[in-house]
């Protein structure tokens, strides 16, 4: 079955570095993506990677691609309070030409 | 083991009762949380906190409040109850994350009350 699959819910201190995971199901997966909602607002796309890749760096963000354990990871370096937000792991299925969204993990910032 | 607890499991009252929803967890988790969950809805953060008499709203915080005086307890409370807020009540705990470590971010649920406002 297609399934991504996230924690709901990271705190981390300012400064220093978030990492959010995300594990899915289908092998055939061309795109994994990375979406950032924050309050209020819709879904912003933050990055994505191709499945023949297996790490992509945008600044402060980090993506890393398992693709044997289906692992997907965002990490944050020197994380702020503008980075706290709603994170959602997709999984673009070529086969059906669809997105597959996962519950999303609430990043917390703590004061 | 780790336990988190509800006060109830099943609850009836009526509108404009308040009600008040209790969390127990005996981790020493810094993190709670209060969800409901609906047919088709998903589970829905109402209101976390990160530390004692700390909070902070989540996705639907309107028509509750919470309070945590002590580390081991969250209370969920309906003002003044309404029908819509009819629905599955689940309180959760987690560790706190410092340095954002993956891996102990894990939530723990409890089993949930059964809230019917007639």
């Amino acid at each position: 079955g297609e399934d991504v699959e996230q924690s709901l819910f990271l705190s981390v201190r300012e400064g220093d570095s978030s990492v959010i995971n995300c594990t899915y199901t289908d092998s055939s997966s061309t795109y994994l993506y990375w979406y950032k909602q924050e309050p209020g607002a819709g879904l912003q796309l933050l990055t994505y990677i191709f499945s023949n890749m297996d790490m992509k760096q945008d600044q402060r963000l980090t993506v890393l691609l398992n693709k044997k354990d289906k692992h997907l990871s965002l990490r944050i370096a020197d994380t702020q309070t503008g980075d706290s937000a709603i994170y959602f792991c997709a999984e673009f299925l070529n086969r059906d030409d669809k997105i597959i969204f996962g519950k999303g993990t609430r990043l917390h910032i703590l004061p | 083991d780790v336990k988190v607890t509800q006060s109830s499991r099943y609850l009836v009252k009526r509108t404009g009762e308040k009600v008040f929803l209790e969390c127990v967890q005996d981790m020493d988790h810094e993190n709670m949380f209060w969800y409901r969950q609906d047919p088709g809805l998903g589970l829905r953060l109402i209101y976390f906190s990160y530390d004692v008499k700390m909070k902070e709203k989540g996705d639907i915080p309107e028509g509750y409040s919470v309070s945590r005086e002590k580390k081991e307890r969250f209370s969920l409370i309906l003002e003044s109850a309404s029908t819509n807020q009819t629905s599955m009540y689940l309180c959760a705990s987690s560790s706190r994350l410092a340095g954002g470590v993956s891996g102990d971010n894990e939530q723990f649920f409890g089993p949930g009350t059964r809230l019917t406002v007639l």
